[in-house]
């Protein structure tokens, strides 16, 4: 595609239920990260994927964080029991050299 | 952390003038890339600059780099209404697998 897709835009979920967000990014670009944003606040690293390699997942919060992508393209960040300390906009990013190209993200919300 | 330093935090001037923002860092870095980010959504990537790289321009940007001081500005030049956003470094460390963003500048402009 043109861009970073994700899906949905925005997700209200009641706390302990699971989540999965989705991120399609551009196609040719092997990278693909996630990151978590907080109101107000810069972007924290969790988990990256590049190529056929492991993920460097040094970036999950908890074990309730898990991803992963599907023959290279597609990625899912699953979140299982979600807290209402999980609200964020969830952001993906893939790219190809230098310079990323993001998503507009999901906006999670547990209430 | 190695996460980037910003400042000021926010930034109000009139449409116009210039807008100067700073960024700080603590690790070794292979370049340094500044972001823009509307309505808290997704980051459109501006501008990257290498770490053997003093100063770059870009449009009505102009990026500088002082390694010795682990330090960036980013100018934007004669701003306008529509420049009105947040602003965000990002650095690419050697031996990292992703960009650590700072904590970024919100910056308004006047009409």
């Amino acid at each position: 595609g043109a861009g970073v897709s994700q899906s949905p835009s925005n997700k209200v979920t009641e706390k302990g239920k699971d989540v999965e967000l989705r991120c399609d990014p551009i196609s040719g670009h092997t990278a693909l990260y996630w990151y978590r944003q907080s109101l107000g606040q810069g972007l924290e690293f969790l988990i990256y994927f590049q190529g056929n390699s492991a993920p460097d997942k040094s970036g999950l919060p908890s074990d309730r964080f898990s991803a992963e992508r599907t023959g290279g393209s597609v990625s899912t960040l699953t979140i299982q029991r979600t807290q209402q300390e999980d609200s964020a906009v969830y952001l993906c990013a893939s790219r190809a050299a230098v310079g990323y190209t993001f998503g507009s993200g999901t906006r999670l919300t547990v209430v | 952390s190695q996460q980037g330093e910003e400042d000021p935090q926010a930034l109000s001037i009139q449409e116009g003038e210039n807008a100067t923002m700073n960024c700080s860092y603590k690790t070794s870095i292979n370049n340094l890339q500044w972001y823009r980010q509307n309505s808290g959504r997704g980051l459109v990537h501006l501008i990257l600059i290498r770490s053997n790289e003093r100063e770059k321009h870009s449009g009505r940007l102009r990026v500088t780099l002082d390694t010795s001081k682990k330090s960036s500005s980013l100018l934007i030049t004669a701003s306008r209404a529509a420049d009105t956003a947040s602003y965000f470094c990002a650095t690419d460390g050697t031996g990292a697998n992703n960009l650590f963003f700072g904590t970024g500048t919100r910056l308004t402009v006047i009409p």
